[in-house]
């Protein structure tokens, strides 16, 4: 069966810091790849996608950027964080001929 | 017109009732209609999903309604319970390479015991 995981699941940074969080899938070969923000209280904001290894799509422009070294890899990078980069990370998958898509159990993110 | 409109934003029911959400949408091209529960502090899950070939669909105490004339699809959770407590998600997609979904903006449930 398929696991999705994601490190770290919770992290407190300083304005300014760099970031990186990764998601990795098991169980499963060449899946789209998705990170979401979810601000407190509120729905899932698509980041950024991924079909494939190096192929990276950005939905919103923003202090963050997304990468795929591998297969089953995600990651998720900023260079200088903001406060309002705060939030709930979701990494999600899905097989590229199906619809449903899969979540993390994602990584709290305070930047103070 | 890639929006989901969902609504209530929050919903209060006691436990054995049967709380409704709706979600509305423009997009056309949408073809797969699935629902998200989460709990605080954990990712969403999969509850139950519909196309559009069929008017209803059910799985427990889940229901799907859907509307394709009036491009409108609906959560009934039938028999709630204390448990079923958690923040509900619709989402829509038109497939594709990417199976990029939208969603909602999510329903805040409290089923009171």
């Amino acid at each position: 069966s398929q696991t999705i995981h994601q490190w770290p699941a919770t992290l407190v940074q300083p304005v300014g810091s760099p970031l990186s969080l990764e998601c990795t899938v098991e169980g499963t070969s060449n899946p789209n790849l998705y990170w979401y923000r979810q601000a407190a209280g509120r729905g899932l904001q698509l980041l950024f996608y991924s079909v494939g290894i190096g192929q990276i799509s950005s939905e919103v422009p923003q202090n963050l950027s997304a990468s795929r070294p591998q297969d089953r890899q995600f990651i998720l990078s900023s260079k200088k964080l903001l406060l309002s980069d705060s939030g709930f990370y979701l990494c999600a998958w899905a097989l590229g001929a199906t619809d449903t898509q899969y979540f993390g159990p994602g990584t709290r993110l305070t930047v103070l | 017109q890639q929006q989901v409109k969902q609504s209530p934003q929050s919903l209060i029911v006691q436990k054995g009732g049967i709380p409704i959400i709706n979600c509305a949408y423009e997009n056309t091209a949408f073809d797969y209609f699935p629902w998200y529960q989460q709990f605080p502090g954990k990712g969403p899950a999969l509850l139950i999903a519909i196309r559009p070939d069929v008017s209803e669909k059910k799985e427990g105490r889940f229901t799907i309604s859907f509307n394709k004339s009036a491009k409108q699809f609906s959560l009934h959770i039938m028999d709630s319970q204390p448990g079923d407590s958690a923040t509900y998600f619709c989402a829509a997609s038109s497939g594709g390479a990417t199976n990029k979904l939208i969603f909602g903006t999510g329903t805040l449930l409290a089923v009171q015991p």
